[in-house]
């Protein structure tokens, strides 16, 4: 099937900094989700973004959806310990309901 | 609290054996999914059903199968078809069917083979 590229696929970063990440696709998407997995759980869903240009914000996350569709971007402001984990992107698009997946970025926050 | 259970959380099975996995929601969710998660993969859709008594495959049905006898039940066998089961299962559910919208997971299932 089909999946999203996402990148980048590891992020080793230091507790305060900014971190982004992105997903991208050749084909036009109409439904953009993020999600966050911590060790050994399902994932949760973090923001949702329905429209092209929407930008959305859930306290320190922010994610937008790329005007041309065919993308989105997550950004997390100074991070913190308990942000480590793999933050997945999915999407629908117009010609198939199913949710297509990302293959994840892993968060690690260097000690 | 409403919820997806999964059960058990660990399994270990022997070459050649049928397990079935346990999924339970009492989110009155109409639709329920499974998924398959490998190290540093994406999820991939086993199976889904969007009413109780109807499934569909998804895109690595082959070893599996699943039953949906009741509206809060989605079981998942994992077959001695299924040449590497050794895997986390990870099981969905949600109230508007399978476009996206939100999905609620279950904590999730890792099999392994011994």
């Amino acid at each position: 099937g089909q999946q999203l590229n996402q990148s980048p696929q590891s992020m080793f970063i230091q507790e305060g900094e900014d971190v982004s990440m992105n997903c991208t696709s050749s084909s036009i998407f109409n439904t953009w989700l993020w999600y966050k997995q911590d060790p050994g759980e399902g994932p949760v869903l973090l923001i949702a973004l329905y429209k092209a240009g929407e930008l959305t914000s859930n306290g320190r996350l922010t994610a937008q959806f790329g005007i041309t569709r065919k993308d989105s971007f997550l950004n997390i402001s100074a991070s913190i310990p308990s942000d480590v984990g793999i933050y997945f992107c999915a999407g629908t698009m117009d010609s198939n309901y199913q949710l297509i997946w990302g293959a994840g970025t892993k968060l690690i926050i260097k000690p | 609290d409403g919820g997806i259970t999964q059960s058990p959380k660990y399994l270990f099975r022997k070459e050649g054996q049928n397990v079935t996995l346990s999924c339970e929601q009492n989110l009155n969710h109409d639709a329920m999914y499974w998924y398959r998660q490998d190290p540093g993969q994406g999820l991939r859709l086993i199976y889904y059903s969007q009413i109780v008594n109807d499934f569909q495959k998804g895109d690595i049905a082959e070893g599996y199968s699943v039953s949906r006898e009741k509206k809060e039940s989605f079981p998942l066998t994992v077959t001695s078809a299924q040449k590497n089961p050794t895997a986390f299962y990870l099981c969905a559910s949600s109230l508007d069917g399978p476009w996206g919208y939100g999905y609620t997971f279950g904590s999730g299932t890792r099999l392994t083979v011994v």
